[in-house]
C-alpha cells in the first residue's frame, strides 16, 4: 500500500471548517483513500473513502487532487467532539485479498477549540 | 456504536498467564482483523479472517498467539504466557466484502495490561 503523510496535529475553532491534507503520491491507480479518525481510548471510527472523485457523506467531505497524489479530509462545522486522531490510509480495492489489511500511520491530531 | 463488540474490555493479567479475547462482528460480516494498538502509535494489523478461514497473519503475531473464528461468526485471539511487552489495546474489525468495496467496522477495543 502506498505511504501517506499527514500532518501531526491541527487546531481548529469550533463551529469553523477543519480541513485536514494527506499526501500519497505513490498511490496507484487501484488504491483507495480512506479516512479513519480514533477518539481517545475508543476504537477507530470510518469517516469517508473514494478513488478518484470527491465523496460527501453526513460526516465529512473528501476531496482528491485530479492526480490523485494528495487529499483533503473536511469537516464543515467542527464541534469539540470532532477532536480525534485522524487518519489516512491508502489500500487496494476489497477483491484483492494481499491488500486487506489497513496501514495506519501516526495521524493528524485535530483539537478543536471553543 | 458499530456493531462490533469486544469483550473484555479491560483485562489485568500477571506475567506468564494465559489470555483470551472475544471478538464479535456485525451480523453477516464475512472478513474479521485483528490489530494491536500500542500508546503513541496507530494500530497495527494481526491477522484477518474470510468466514472461517485465516488467510493472512502479520509477522506480529508470534506463535504466542493464536486466532480462531470457528464458525465464520466470532472469533478469539488467545495470548499465551504473556509479556509485559503484550501490553497493548487489542481492537477487531469486521467487514462485508462485496465485488470492490470493502470497509472496516471496528469494536471498542480490549485493553490489556500485562504487570
Amino acid at each position: 500500500d502506498a505511504k501517506t503523510t499527514q500532518p501531526p496535529s491541527m487546531d481548529c475553532a469550533e463551529g469553523r471548517a477543519a480541513n485536514l491534507p494527506c499526501n500519497h503520491s505513490t498511490i496507484s491507480g487501484n488504491e483507495y483513500v480512506y479516512w479513519y479518525r480514533q477518539i481517545h481510548s475508543q476504537g477507530p471510527q470510518y469517516i469517508i473513502h473514494g478513488l478518484k472523485n470527491n465523496e460527501t457523506n453526513e460526516m465529512a467531505s473528501l476531496i482528491i487532487t485530479e492526480d490523485r497524489k494528495s487529499s483533503t479530509l473536511i469537516l464543515p462545522h467542527a464541534t469539540l467532539r470532532d477532536t480525534a486522531v485522524y487518519y489516512c490510509i491508502v489500500r487496494v480495492g476489497a477483491g484483492e485479498t494481499s491488500g486487506s489489511r489497513l496501514t495506519f500511520g501516526e495521524g493528524t491530531q485535530l483539537t478543536v477549540n471553543p | 456504536d458499530t456493531g462490533v463488540s469486544q469483550d473484555p474490555r479491560h483485562k489485568i493479567t500477571k506475567r506468564g498467564q494465559n489470555v483470551t479475547f472475544r471478538c464479535d462482528p456485525i451480523s453477516e460480516h464475512n472478513r474479521l482483523y485483528w490489530y494491536r494498538q500500542t500508546l503513541g502509535q496507530g494500530p497495527e494489523f494481526l491477522t484477518y479472517f474470510q468466514n472461517e478461514a485465516q488467510l493472512e497473519k502479520s509477522r506480529l503475531l508470534s506463535d504466542r498467539f493464536s486466532a480462531e473464528r470457528p464458525k465464520g461468526s466470532f472469533s478469539t485471539l488467545e495470548i499465551q504466557r504473556t509479556e509485559q511487552g503484550d501490553s497493548a489495546m487489542y481492537l477487531c474489525a469486521s467487514s462485508l466484502v462485496t465485488s470492490s468495496q470493502e470497509t472496516q467496522y471496528f469494536g471498542p477495543g480490549t485493553r490489556l495490561l500485562v504487570l
